[in-house]
């Protein structure tokens, strides 16, 4: 059974940088034709989805956040990684990743990482 | 960008009445990629149709996704009291951004 796992600092300060890494299990994440993904939820509101990135490092990225996001992959370790900068209070939210594949939707989610920015 | 708009905002309903979700996009989406997701609060959300009619592992058959082009809906028959919980729709393809619904809340009357 597939697991993921977001660690990271659950506070950030503004104009800081907010990086989390999201650990897989029970699969591995090269050769796996998947596309991991990175979705955000501030308290309270609804999902947005803010990038993927591919086993073979290509990426995909939210226009909105496009400017600020860097996603990388290290299969060594089995693990993605979101980075995104210059960050405010409007970038507080429940960070989940989770595993996309194809035509077959999110079926595979972490459980999620509340990150605050707040100085 | 394609918008999702999800109707209503926000359903009351009792345990064993059927609910209808609509999601509408803003433009035409391929039902190849349309997915429905439940979230209960304070968990992850959960798959629960894809390619617009398809259930995930493990959903059971009280779920059913129908739609095409920019008219989407999930039905749910019979509801359990497990079942009052968000509910959003997404387009995860052909190409990027692949956004969501705004939601629809699904509570006990």
């Amino acid at each position: 059974q597939v697991r993921l796992q977001e660690s990271g600092p659950g506070l950030v300060k503004p104009s800081g940088t907010l990086s989390l890494t999201c650990i897989v299990s029970g699969g591995s994440i090269s050769r796996a034709s998947k596309w991991w993904t990175w979705v955000r939820q501030p308290p309270g509101k609804g999902l947005e989805w803010i990038g993927e990135i591919y086993d073979n490092g290509s990426t995909n990225y939210n226009p909105s956040l496009e400017s600020r996001v860097t996603m990388s992959v290290d299969t060594s370790k089995n693990e993605f990684s979101l980075k995104l900068s210059s960050v405010t209070g409007a970038d507080t939210a429940v960070y989940y990743c989770a595993r996309g594949s194809g035509a077959a939707g999110l079926g595979y989610w972490g459980q999620g990482s509340l990150v605050t920015v707040s100085s | 960008e394609i918008v999702l708009t999800q109707s209503p905002g926000a359903l009351s309903l009792s345990p064993g009445e059927g609910a209808t979700l609509s999601c509408r996009a803003s433009q035409r989406v391929s039902s190849s990629y349309l997915a429905w997701y439940q979230q209960r609060p304070g968990q992850a959300p959960r798959l629960l149709i894809f390619a617009a009619s398809n259930r995930a592992t493990d959903i059971p058959d009280r779920f059913s996704g129908s739609g095409s082009g920019t008219d989407f809906t999930l039905t749910i028959s019979r509801l359990e009291p497990e079942d009052f919980a968000t509910y959003y729709c997404q387009r995860y393809g052909p190409s990027p951004p692949y956004t969501f619904g705004q939601g629809t809340r699904l509570e006990i009357k």
